[in-house]
Protein backbone atom coordinates (compact mmCIF):
# COMPACT_ATOMS: atom_id res chain seq x y z
CA UNK A 1 0.00 0.00 0.00
CA UNK A 2 0.67 3.94 0.07
CA UNK A 3 3.34 5.36 3.05
CA UNK A 4 4.70 8.38 3.92
CA UNK A 5 7.39 8.76 5.80
CA UNK A 6 8.82 11.52 7.95
CA UNK A 7 11.98 10.49 9.82
CA UNK A 8 12.14 13.07 12.41
CA UNK A 9 9.82 13.01 15.48
CA UNK A 10 10.92 16.61 16.73
CA UNK A 11 12.63 18.99 15.46
CA UNK A 12 14.16 22.43 17.43
CA UNK A 13 15.19 25.86 15.32
CA UNK A 14 15.95 28.74 16.89
CA UNK A 15 13.98 31.46 15.79
CA UNK A 16 14.72 33.42 12.44
CA UNK A 17 17.36 29.99 11.38
CA UNK A 18 16.01 28.23 8.03
CA UNK A 19 13.83 24.60 8.50
CA UNK A 20 13.48 21.48 6.81
CA UNK A 21 11.76 18.46 7.74
CA UNK A 22 11.71 15.63 5.65
CA UNK A 23 8.52 14.17 3.73
CA UNK A 24 9.40 10.46 1.85
CA UNK A 25 6.83 8.59 -0.05
CA UNK A 26 6.13 5.67 -1.86
CA UNK A 27 2.66 4.92 -3.93
CA UNK A 28 1.73 1.82 -5.24
CA UNK A 29 -1.02 3.06 -7.88
CA UNK A 30 -0.06 3.91 -11.75
CA UNK A 31 0.37 7.92 -12.17
CA UNK A 32 1.78 10.09 -9.68
CA UNK A 33 0.23 10.90 -6.24
CA UNK A 34 -0.99 14.21 -4.86
CA UNK A 35 1.02 15.53 -1.89
CA UNK A 36 0.30 18.06 0.39
CA UNK A 37 1.57 19.30 4.12
CA UNK A 38 -1.00 19.74 6.83
CA UNK A 39 -0.47 21.57 10.20
CA UNK A 40 -2.17 21.41 13.61
CA UNK A 41 -1.31 24.50 16.19
CA UNK A 42 -1.25 23.82 19.48
CA UNK A 43 -5.64 23.45 20.68
CA UNK A 44 -6.79 23.74 17.05
CA UNK A 45 -7.66 21.30 14.36
CA UNK A 46 -5.36 20.05 11.64
CA UNK A 47 -5.50 22.51 8.57
CA UNK A 48 -4.18 22.22 5.19
CA UNK A 49 -0.90 23.95 4.77
CA UNK A 50 0.06 23.23 1.45
CA UNK A 51 -0.58 20.93 -1.44
CA UNK A 52 0.89 19.84 -4.90
CA UNK A 53 -0.34 18.06 -7.51
CA UNK A 54 1.70 17.88 -10.62
CA UNK A 55 5.36 16.27 -10.33
CA UNK A 56 8.22 19.07 -10.33
CA UNK A 57 6.14 22.08 -9.01
CA UNK A 58 6.29 23.66 -5.67
CA UNK A 59 3.67 24.56 -3.50
CA UNK A 60 3.86 27.48 -1.06
CA UNK A 61 2.01 28.92 2.02
CA UNK A 62 2.70 31.08 4.65
CA UNK A 63 6.51 31.14 3.74
CA UNK A 64 6.74 27.51 3.88
CA UNK A 65 7.54 26.11 0.37
CA UNK A 66 7.80 21.95 -0.54
CA UNK A 67 8.89 21.19 -4.12
CA UNK A 68 7.16 18.05 -5.72
CA UNK A 69 10.42 15.77 -6.30
CA UNK A 70 9.05 12.38 -8.39
CA UNK A 71 12.89 11.58 -9.09
CA UNK A 72 13.24 11.17 -5.42
CA UNK A 73 10.04 10.65 -4.11
CA UNK A 74 10.24 13.41 -1.64
CA UNK A 75 8.42 16.40 -0.79
CA UNK A 76 10.47 18.22 2.07
CA UNK A 77 9.16 21.57 3.81
CA UNK A 78 10.99 24.44 3.69
CA UNK A 79 11.22 27.80 5.58
CA UNK A 80 14.12 30.63 5.18
CA UNK A 81 13.29 31.91 8.90
CA UNK A 82 10.98 30.24 11.49
CA UNK A 83 8.78 32.18 13.83
CA UNK A 84 7.42 31.32 17.17
CA UNK A 85 4.07 31.02 15.77
CA UNK A 86 5.49 28.21 13.19
CA UNK A 87 5.56 26.05 16.16
CA UNK A 88 2.89 23.06 15.63
CA UNK A 89 2.92 19.01 14.56
CA UNK A 90 3.10 18.98 10.54
CA UNK A 91 2.28 16.28 8.44
CA UNK A 92 2.92 14.92 5.17
CA UNK A 93 -0.23 13.33 3.46
CA UNK A 94 -0.46 11.61 -0.01
CA UNK A 95 -3.68 10.23 -2.06
CA UNK A 96 -3.83 8.18 -4.88
CA UNK A 97 -6.01 7.66 -7.76
CA UNK A 98 -8.89 5.89 -6.57
CA UNK A 99 -7.77 6.10 -3.37
CA UNK A 100 -10.53 7.88 -1.37
CA UNK A 101 -8.65 8.52 1.68
CA UNK A 102 -5.33 10.51 2.52
CA UNK A 103 -2.10 8.37 4.17
CA UNK A 104 -0.27 10.37 6.47
CA UNK A 105 3.15 10.28 7.69
CA UNK A 106 3.82 10.24 11.36
CA UNK A 107 3.84 13.70 12.00
CA UNK A 108 6.88 16.02 12.90
CA UNK A 109 6.72 18.18 15.84
CA UNK A 110 8.46 21.89 15.75
CA UNK A 111 9.77 23.16 18.34
CA UNK A 112 10.92 27.21 18.05
CA UNK A 113 13.65 28.24 20.46
CA UNK A 114 13.67 31.58 20.87
CA UNK B 1 -19.14 29.22 10.52
CA UNK B 2 -18.58 26.81 8.46
CA UNK B 3 -16.54 24.02 9.99
CA UNK B 4 -15.78 20.62 11.01
CA UNK B 5 -17.75 20.17 14.48
CA UNK B 6 -16.87 17.20 16.75
CA UNK B 7 -18.74 16.32 20.71
CA UNK B 8 -17.01 15.21 22.86
CA UNK B 9 -14.06 16.82 23.19
CA UNK B 10 -12.61 14.16 25.51
CA UNK B 11 -14.21 10.68 26.78
CA UNK B 12 -12.95 8.64 29.62
CA UNK B 13 -15.12 5.13 30.13
CA UNK B 14 -13.80 1.53 30.77
CA UNK B 15 -13.45 -1.65 28.90
CA UNK B 16 -16.24 -3.19 27.47
CA UNK B 17 -18.76 0.07 27.65
CA UNK B 18 -20.57 1.70 24.46
CA UNK B 19 -19.48 5.37 23.51
CA UNK B 20 -20.21 7.18 20.16
CA UNK B 21 -18.73 10.40 18.75
CA UNK B 22 -20.47 13.22 16.56
CA UNK B 23 -19.37 14.74 13.95
CA UNK B 24 -21.12 17.89 11.48
CA UNK B 25 -19.72 19.92 9.12
CA UNK B 26 -21.16 23.03 7.71
CA UNK B 27 -19.49 23.28 4.81
CA UNK B 28 -21.68 21.40 2.17
CA UNK B 29 -19.52 18.90 1.67
CA UNK B 30 -20.49 15.64 -0.10
CA UNK B 31 -18.02 13.30 1.94
CA UNK B 32 -17.42 12.90 5.44
CA UNK B 33 -14.03 10.49 6.98
CA UNK B 34 -13.34 9.03 10.26
CA UNK B 35 -9.49 8.78 10.82
CA UNK B 36 -7.62 7.33 14.02
CA UNK B 37 -4.83 9.09 15.24
CA UNK B 38 -2.62 6.31 17.90
CA UNK B 39 -0.73 6.70 20.94
CA UNK B 40 2.10 6.25 17.81
CA UNK B 41 0.70 9.28 16.48
CA UNK B 42 -0.06 7.78 13.07
CA UNK B 43 -3.41 9.11 11.21
CA UNK B 44 -4.71 6.17 9.64
CA UNK B 45 -8.46 6.21 7.97
CA UNK B 46 -11.24 4.31 9.36
CA UNK B 47 -14.18 5.06 7.42
CA UNK B 48 -15.20 7.50 4.29
CA UNK B 49 -18.84 8.32 3.70
CA UNK B 50 -19.99 10.30 0.28
CA UNK B 51 -23.43 11.47 0.61
CA UNK B 52 -24.67 8.73 3.42
CA UNK B 53 -23.03 5.99 1.20
CA UNK B 54 -20.71 3.91 2.69
CA UNK B 55 -16.85 4.21 0.03
CA UNK B 56 -14.13 3.48 2.06
CA UNK B 57 -13.96 0.60 5.28
CA UNK B 58 -10.57 0.03 6.36
CA UNK B 59 -10.12 -2.80 8.25
CA UNK B 60 -11.18 -2.32 11.24
CA UNK B 61 -12.83 -4.23 14.47
CA UNK B 62 -16.39 -4.85 14.21
CA UNK B 63 -17.12 -3.20 17.08
CA UNK B 64 -16.83 0.19 15.32
CA UNK B 65 -19.68 1.44 13.44
CA UNK B 66 -20.20 4.62 11.22
CA UNK B 67 -23.47 5.97 11.10
CA UNK B 68 -24.76 8.90 8.40
CA UNK B 69 -28.46 10.33 8.85
CA UNK B 70 -27.73 12.99 6.05
CA UNK B 71 -24.73 14.04 4.68
CA UNK B 72 -23.36 16.89 7.05
CA UNK B 73 -23.30 14.00 10.14
CA UNK B 74 -21.04 11.54 10.29
CA UNK B 75 -20.92 9.59 13.88
CA UNK B 76 -18.92 6.86 14.98
CA UNK B 77 -20.49 4.19 17.54
CA UNK B 78 -18.04 1.71 19.65
CA UNK B 79 -19.31 -1.25 20.96
CA UNK B 80 -17.61 -2.98 24.04
CA UNK B 81 -14.65 -0.91 24.00
CA UNK B 82 -10.86 -2.37 24.23
CA UNK B 83 -8.05 -0.37 26.02
CA UNK B 84 -6.60 -0.59 22.08
CA UNK B 85 -9.33 2.13 21.10
CA UNK B 86 -7.54 4.74 23.70
CA UNK B 87 -7.06 7.43 20.88
CA UNK B 88 -7.74 10.55 18.93
CA UNK B 89 -10.40 10.11 16.70
CA UNK B 90 -10.55 12.67 14.00
CA UNK B 91 -13.54 13.41 11.65
CA UNK B 92 -12.91 15.55 8.22
CA UNK B 93 -15.05 16.38 5.11
CA UNK B 94 -14.15 17.17 1.42
CA UNK B 95 -16.08 18.31 -1.27
CA UNK B 96 -16.26 14.82 -3.35
CA UNK B 97 -14.70 12.04 -3.95
CA UNK B 98 -13.75 9.21 -6.98
CA UNK B 99 -10.63 9.34 -9.10
CA UNK B 100 -8.11 11.42 -8.30
CA UNK B 101 -9.40 13.85 -5.38
CA UNK B 102 -7.12 17.29 -5.13
CA UNK B 103 -9.79 18.01 -2.93
CA UNK B 104 -8.71 19.21 0.38
CA UNK B 105 -10.58 17.49 3.33
CA UNK B 106 -11.10 19.72 6.49
CA UNK B 107 -10.63 18.12 9.98
CA UNK B 108 -12.36 18.45 13.18
CA UNK B 109 -11.12 19.01 16.20
CA UNK B 110 -10.71 15.58 17.40
CA UNK B 111 -12.17 13.64 20.54
CA UNK B 112 -10.09 12.06 22.37
CA UNK B 113 -10.80 8.64 24.39
CA UNK B 114 -9.72 7.16 27.19
CA UNK B 115 -10.23 3.86 27.99
CA UNK B 116 -9.75 2.65 31.24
Amino acid sequence: GDSVTQTEGQVTVSESKSLIINCTYSATSIGYPNLFWYVRYPGEGLQLLLKVITAGQKGSSRGFEATYNKEATSFHLQKASVQESDSAVYYCALNTEGADRLTFGKGTQLIIQP
Amino acid sequence: ETAVFQTPNYHVTQVGNEVSFNCKQTLGHDTMYWYKQDSKKLLKIMFSYNNKQLIVNETVPRRFSPQSSDKAHLNLRIKSVEPEDSAVYLCASSPRTGGLNQDTQYFGPGTRLLVL
